[in-house]
């Protein structure tokens, strides 16, 4: 089976760092995504780790450790409109049938404050 | 000019109806799924199409019933509704199956069963 794990609640101040981790257990991986979500709206994609190290896409990043089955979201600069639900995703391995689901994890409410 | 596209984005029905949710993709993509997202945001893959053929279809109870004209449409009905149903459905889609990590979802359609 597939699980994932990150935290429920992230509160940061504007200007600030945050980092929202995920770990995973997972019976094949191929690779881990972020997305966003804003209250009411859709799922929107941030970006994807397939290898380990870091992923740089403006003021948010993203890091893999396949070792450590982990990976996180940095966002930098924050801004009142990061305030959103953060979601990480994993894709199974393509030797299993996994491979075309993406499994997500439960979220993490980010809320940043003035 | 919407990417993924459904409707209706809000439908209140009673129990036991029968409806169905239309979507449809611009953007030339071979794939495209079904995700429920129930009211812990908990979101979960239903159903998979790569080019009207159906790839994944996961343990969904069999009320609901997916269907693809062709690869630019993917309809979701579901018959005898009922109050475990109540959650927001959206329609994704991704260029092929295997790029699946980064899938551009529709707005959702957040059915309420009474």
């Amino acid at each position: 089976g597939q699980s994932l794990e990150q935290p429920s609640e992230v509160t940061a101040v504007e200007g600030a760092i945050v980092q929202i981790n995920c770990t995973y257990q997972t019976s094949g991986f191929y690779g881990l995504s972020w997305y966003q979500q804003h209250d009411g709206g859709a799922p929107t994609f941030l970006s994807y780790n397939a290898l380990d190290g870091l992923e740089e896409t403006g003021r948010f990043s993203s890091f893999l450790s396949r070792s450590d089955s982990y990976g996180y979201l940095l966002l930098q600069e924050l801004q009142m409109k990061d305030s959103a639900s953060y979601f990480c995703a994993v894709r199974g391995s393509p030797l299993m049938d996994s491979s075309y689901k993406l499994i997500f994890g439960s979220g993490t409410r980010l809320l940043v404050r003035p | 000019d919407t990417a993924v596209s459904q409707t209706p984005k809000y439908l209140v029905t009673q129990m036991g109806n029968d409806k169905s949710i239309k979507c449809e993709q611009n953007l030339g993509h071979d794939t495209m799924y079904w995700y429920k997202q129930d009211s812990k945001k908990f979101l979960k893959i239903m159903f998979s199409y790569n080019n009207k053929e159906l790839i994944i279809n996961e343990t969904v109870p069999n009320r609901f019933s997916p269907k693809s004209p062709d690869k630019a449409h993917l309809n979701l009905h579901i018959n005898s509704l009922e109050l475990g149903d109540s959650a927001v459905y959206f329609c994704a889609s991704s260029r092929q199956p295997g790029e699946i990590q980064e899938a551009f979802f529709g707005q959702g359609t957040r059915l309420t069963v009474v």
